[in-house]
């Protein structure tokens, strides 16, 4: 079973559209949870940190649930620019190594 | 505009070639990471420096073999590669080695093994 496990997608939602993505982790010590941003041939970059009790950034929000493993981002009201890959980061086996997940894409149409 | 910068963008090598690629953060940050990400792949931690202290090596084959001379540079020297070894090399860097210290990418190295 992989560390980190994310439908790769892609994603296709016109402008406006709420979509979620989940992602699922292997390693139940974890305790540090984020999602980043990487745009096509760009390097990733970071969105937002991942908080027990979830937690929103404007149209963004984050959700975890440790029982099951398993953290979620929320998109509202997508826009073009939303288009990315969403890459899932847990901590791995060692508290401060960062373990990627393979990344979610998302295509925001018009 | 990143804080961190690597060179070149673009590599391409034969297998018996030596190359480095080179990282600089000028965010006065005092760690700095090595990360692979490969096609489809999900990016994969190669090695750590903590003030100028590699902290870890995750199993990485001799061929490459990094260098930190200072907290604001970072090398990777490469030789003998294989076409696996094909991939975007990214640099990251970050205040101290913690995971909830968020960590800044540099735009990578394209490298091609020939």
């Amino acid at each position: 079973r992989k560390e980190v496990e994310q439908d790769p997608g892609p994603f296709n939602v016109p402008e406006g559209a709420t979509v979620a993505f989940n992602c699922t982790y292997s390693n139940s010590a974890s305790q540090s949870f984020f999602w980043y941003r990487q745009d096509c041939r760009k390097e990733p970059k970071l969105l937002m940190s991942v908080y027990s009790s979830g937690n929103e950034d404007g149209r963004f929000t984050a959700q975890l649930n440790r029982a099951s493993q398993y953290i979620s981002l929320l998109i509202r009201d997508s826009k073009l620019s939303d288009s990315a890959t969403y890459l899932c980061v847990v901590t791995g086996t060692g508290r401060r190594a960062l373990t990627f997940g393979s990344g979610t894409r998302l295509q925001v149409q018009p | 505009e990143t804080g961190v910068t690597q060179t070149p963008r673009h590599l391409v090598m034969g297998m018996t070639n030596k190359k480095s690629l080179k990282c600089e953060q000028h965010l006065g940050h005092n760690a700095m990471y090595w990360y692979k990400q490969s096609a489809k792949k999900p990016l994969e931690l190669m090695f750590v420096y903590n003030f100028k202290e590699q902290t870890e090596n995750n199993s990485v084959p001799s061929r490459f073999s990094p260098e930190c001379p200072n907290s604001s540079h970072l090398f990777l020297h490469l030789h003998t590669l294989q076409p696996e070894d094909s991939a975007l090399y990214l640099c990251a860097s970050s205040q101290v080695w913690d995971v909830n210290n968020e960590q800044f990418f540099g735009p990578g190295t394209r490298l091609t093994v020939l």
